[in-house]
């Protein structure tokens, strides 16, 4: 079984530039989370969504982030204009019903 | 405030020996208490997890130990071994997976 793809793995911006990044969750997974690692820390969630609906999403930045997962499968996560504290490991994860939380690898942004 | 306060911040261990982190909470409404395990450029993956109902579960050579009174628990590793050397998370949630909030982690390393 497939886990959470992510893509891309690393990404290289200059600042105030746009950046996107992509999750797909394990398959029958409803349910599906937007994390922020910084550097030497716990993932802190950005997102969590049921199927297409953002249902917590009190800790993105809304003036920059936005997320959508159309169709509740694939999901995107956006930044624009990128800061240099954007610099971070931006993990998607996904669940289903009663079960653990599967993390993907994530993707590494630096904003230079 | 929903925190999650984990110690050291980095363990040097000997193969063969126990390895011990330490955790604590301050919502008394968590109700389920994960440690993931992570190795650099990977995502968070769930190595085991505890309930308020029982003070204490072991898998293998992992065992959590759970003090509801205290808002405390802790990982042991037994017999730790140099595959072991990984980031560990602990976290709480009021919901499974639904809410995690993660601790600052710990860099353990097994020296052979």
């Amino acid at each position: 079984e497939a886990g959470v793809v992510q893509s891309p793995r690393y990404k290289i911006i200059e600042k105030k530039q746009p950046v996107a990044f992509w999750c797909n969750p394990i398959s029958g997974h409803n349910t599906l989370y937007w994390y922020l690692q910084n550097l030497g820390q716990g993932p802190e969630l950005l997102i969590r969504y049921e199927n297409e609906e953002a249902v917590d999403d009190s800790q993105l930045p809304k003036d920059r982030f936005s997320a959508e997962r159309l169709k509740g499968v694939d999901s995107t996560l956006k930044i624009q204009p990128a800061e240099l504290g954007d610099s971070a490991v931006y993990l998607c994860a996904s669940s289903g019903l009663n079960t653990e939380a599967f993390f993907g690898q994530g993707t590494r942004l630096t904003v230079v | 405030q929903q925190q999650v306060k984990q110690s050291p911040q980095s363990l040097i261990v000997q193969k063969g020996g126990i390895s011990i982190i330490n955790c604590a909470y301050e919502n008394t409404a968590f109700d389920y208490f994960p440690w993931y395990q992570q190795f650099p450029g990977k995502g968070p993956a769930l190595l085991i997890a505890i309930r308020p109902d029982v003070s204490e579960k072991k898998e293998g050579r992992f065992t959590i130990s759970f003090n509801k009174s205290a808002k405390q628990f802790s990982l042991h590793i037994m017999d730790s071994q140099p595959g072991d050397s990984a980031t560990y998370f602990c976290a709480a949630s009021r919901q499974g997976a639904q809410k995690l909030v993660f601790g600052q982690g710990t860099r353990l390393t097994i020296n052979p």
